[in-house]
């Protein structure tokens, strides 16, 4: 059964980078698209932004010039950096594998929240 | 405010049948399937339909879905008390290159 584990730093200070890893364990991460979702506290979900295994990536525009998506296949896991945080980026942060042929994200970490406050 | 529109809230006594819909337009729904996510408060969304009407092992077939120009609906037959949670639909956006989501659909089992 596959499995993700979102982790990283529950506090981070405006204007600092957001860090986060997703570790992906009880399968590949070799052939697969990786993304990142955020939802802010008592809001709806927003897409981040998805890496493909290879390292191929693609950014929401509203985030793209602060984001940075990696991937390590050596160790099954793929990261997320979004500099120059506000309040804004306050969100439960989520990390999800898309399906093989088709768009759903079948499997997802169990979330992690962070809090950009000072 | 959410690329896709969904109304806010839903209700049903146990055993009704209840829709929730999903509207967008020609860069998502229109040209792409739909996804319907289910999220209990406090945990993780759970992919519930895929390419607009399939279920994933698992899934109950209480649990259907439909697209339809640019618009999408989840129908939930035989509510149960389980069911009660927030409901999202998504679809992929061509403009986006990426998937777009619904506001969310919060349903209370009555």
């Amino acid at each position: 059964q596959v499995q993700l584990q979102e982790s990283g730093p529950g506090l981070v200070k405006p204007s600092e980078t957001l860090s986060l890893t997703c570790t992906v364990s009880g399968g590949s991460i070799s052939s697969y698209y990786w993304s990142w979702i955020r939802q802010p506290p008592g809001k709806g979900l927003e897409w981040i932004g998805y890496i493909y295994y290879s390292g191929t990536t693609n950014y929401n525009p509203s985030l793209k010039s602060r984001l940075t998506i990696s991937v390590d296949t050596s160790k099954n896991q793929f990261s997320l950096k979004l500099s120059s945080v506000t309040a804004a980026d306050t969100a439960v942060y989520y990390c999800a594998r898309r399906m093989v042929g088709a768009t759903g994200l079948d499997y997802w970490g169990q979330g992690t929240l962070v809090t950009v406050s000072s | 405010q959410s690329v896709l529109t969904q109304p806010p809230s839903a209700s049903g006594t146990p055993g009704q049948r209840v829709t929730i819909s999903c509207s967008g337009s020609s860069s998502n729904i229109g040209s792409n399937t739909v996804n319907w996510y289910q999220q209990v408060p406090g945990t993780a969304p759970k992919l519930l339909i895929y390419t607009d009407n399939q279920r994933p092992s698992g899934v109950p077939d209480r649990f259907s879905g439909s697209r339809s120009g640019t618009s999408a609906s989840l129908a939930i037959s035989g509510l149960q008390s389980e069911d009660e949670a927030h409901y999202y639909c998504a679809a992929w956006d061509d403009s986006l290159n990426g998937p777009v989501f619904g506001g969310g659909t919060k349903l209370t089992v009555l």
